[in-house]
């Protein structure tokens, strides 16, 4: 199975803030990479696939980035509503595997 | 406007079973196939594995066979998730979450696009 590593697991930041989020898998996955994000007691909701494909109705702060073995997803201007788990997921070769998340947390 | 409705939360006793449905609205269940994702409390996502809703063919990820299974009845547009001798180490909430294929010049790049609200299912005597 493809490990996926999400290094930190979590990160505080200020509102305003640009924040990187790694991930990384344990081959290559070309860009066969997605970013979902979840706020407390709600269900998942995708933000970039393809590595670097902004999902329809997501604002223009998110950004992903990389191929291979190494991706980053990027909030440019962080707002108070970003405060959320980011997950990435390798959709390569089965099974789909999680990161294990990072929880961006107000600084 | 596509809507994935989850059943309620489960209490279940150690050894007992259950029926996790999942009603999509808003498409037919027969053009996308649907994810099964698991999340134990406190914990990260985890891709249990998908059914092809167009064959009824199920792909488990390894430590979701045996007693995990997933179903589809096209009369009502539903996906199930059934799991049996349940453990207390089952409880978590589990999600439904369409799948699809969405295209970037020549290539195609699997999503789960939209997700149910989630069934919280607790194992406990």
């Amino acid at each position: 199975d493809i490990q996926m590593t999400q290094s930190p697991s979590s990160l505080s930041a200020s509102v305003g803030d640009r924040v990187t989020i790694p991930c990384r898998a344990s081959q290559s996955i070309s860009k066969n990479l997605n970013w979902y994000q979840q706020k407390p007691r709600k269900a998942p909701n995708l933000l970039i696939y393809g590595a670097s494909s902004l999902e329809s109705g997501v604002p223009s702060r998110f950004s992903g980035s990389g191929s291979g073995t190494d991706f980053i997803l990027t909030i440019s201007s962080l707002q108070p509503e970003d405060f959320a788990t980011y997950y990435c997921q390798q959709t390569d070769s089965y099974p789909h595997t999680f990161g294990q998340g990072t929880k961006l947390e107000m600084k | 406007q596509v809507q994935l409705v989850q059943s309620g939360s489960e209490l279940k006793k150690p050894g007992a079973s259950v029926k996790v449905s999942c009603k999509a609205s808003g498409y037919s269940i027969t053009t996308y196939g649907m994810n099964w994702v698991r999340q134990a409390p406190g914990r990260g996502l985890e891709w249990m594995g998908w059914i092809n809703t167009n064959t009824g063919n199920p792909t488990y990820a390894q430590g979701f066979t045996g007693r995990f299974v997933f179903t589809l009845d096209t009369s009502v547009n539903t996906a199930y998730l059934q799991i049996s001798s349940l453990k207390p180490e089952d409880t978590a909430m589990y999600y439904c979450a369409r799948a699809d294929n969405y295209r970037v010049y020549l290539t195609y790049y699997y999503v789960m696009d939209s997700w149910g609200q989630g069934t919280l299912v607790t194992v406990s005597s």
